[in-house]
C-alpha cells in the first residue's frame, strides 16, 4: 500500500535552534497535512497544504508542498521547549474522501 | 477548527471483554473516521463511519472485531470486541471538514487490555 517516509525519526536540539523535517512518498497526494501530537493527546493540525509548490506559514512554522506532489517539509524556527512532541505528516490521496496516510512521525526533544 | 470529544478517555479492560468508545463532533459533518495508534506508532485508519449504513473498513480490519455505529451526523461509536492485549492502543475518531479539506482529531481513548 501507499506509504509516507518521514525523517528524521527523532531530533534532540537546543532551544533556539531551527528544525527541519520532511516526508516523501512514491504516490501523489492531493493534500498534505502536518500534525503535532503531545503525550496523551490527539494530533493537532498545524498546517494544511493544497497546491503543488505551496508555501504556508503558521507563526514559527513553515511548510511546503513539493512541486511533484510527492513530498513536503516542515520547518520550525527558533525552537522553544513547548515545541516538544511528535510531528506527523499525512497525505490525502485524490478521490479518497478524507482517508489519510500518515508518516511514522518525528519525535522532537528540546533542551533548554 | 472542530471540537471533538471522546468517551472514555482511557480504560483498562480484561481479555475477552468488549469496550465501546463514543465520539461526538460539534457540527454536522459528512465524514467521520476511526483510527488506531499502537504504542509508539503512527496512526492507522480502521474505518470510515457512514451515517445510516455499514462502515467501510480498511484492509486488516473487520466488522466483527470493530463494529461501528453512526446513528446521526454528529455521533459515532467504535466497539473493540473480544479484546486481547494486542488491542492495547489509542483509538481516535476524526472528522473531515469538506470545506477546508482538512481533518481534525479527537483527544483519543487510551485502551489497555490485561
Amino acid at each position: 500500500g501507499q506509504q509516507l517516509n518521514q525523517s528524521p525519526q527523532s531530533m534532540f536540539i537546543q532551544e533556539g535552534e531551527d528544525v527541519s523535517m520532511n516526508c516523501t512518498s512514491s504516490s501523489i497526494f492531493n493534500t498534505w497535512l502536518w500534525y503535532k501530537q503531545d503525550p496523551g493527546e490527539g494530533p493537532v493540525l498545524l498546517i494544511a497544504l493544497y497546491k503543488a509548490g505551496e508555501l504556508t506559514s503558521n507563526g514559527r512554522l513553515t511548510a511546503q508542498f513539493g512541486i511533484t506532489r510527492k513530498d513536503s517539509f516542515l520547518n520550525i524556527s527558533a525552537s522553544i521547549p513547548s515545541d516538544v512532541g511528535i510531528y506527523f505528516c499525512a497525505g490525502q490521496v485524490s478521490g479518497s474522501q478524507g482517508n489519510l496516510i500518515f508518516g511514522k512521525g518525528t519525535k522532537l526533544s528540546v533542551k533548554p | 477548527s472542530a471540537v471533538i470529544s471522546q468517551k472514555p478517555s482511557r480504560d483498562i479492560c480484561q481479555r475477552g471483554t468488549s469496550l465501546t468508545i463514543q465520539c461526538q463532533v460539534d457540527s454536522q459533518v459528512t465524514m467521520m473516521f476511526w483510527y488506531r495508534q499502537q504504542p509508539g506508532q503512527s496512526l492507522t485508519l480502521i474505518a470510515t463511519a457512514n451515517q445510516g449504513s455499514e462502515a467501510t473498513y480498511e484492509s486488516g480490519f473487520v466488522i466483527d472485531k470493530f463494529p461501528i455505529s453512526r446513528p446521526n451526523l454528529t455521533f459515532s461509536t467504535l466497539t473493540v470486541s473480544n479484546m486481547s492485549p494486542e488491542d492495547s492502543s489509542i483509538y481516535l475518531c476524526s472528522e473531515w471538514d469538506i470545506t477546508t479539506d482538512t481533518q481534525y482529531f479527537g483527544p483519543g481513548t487510551r485502551l489497555t487490555v490485561l
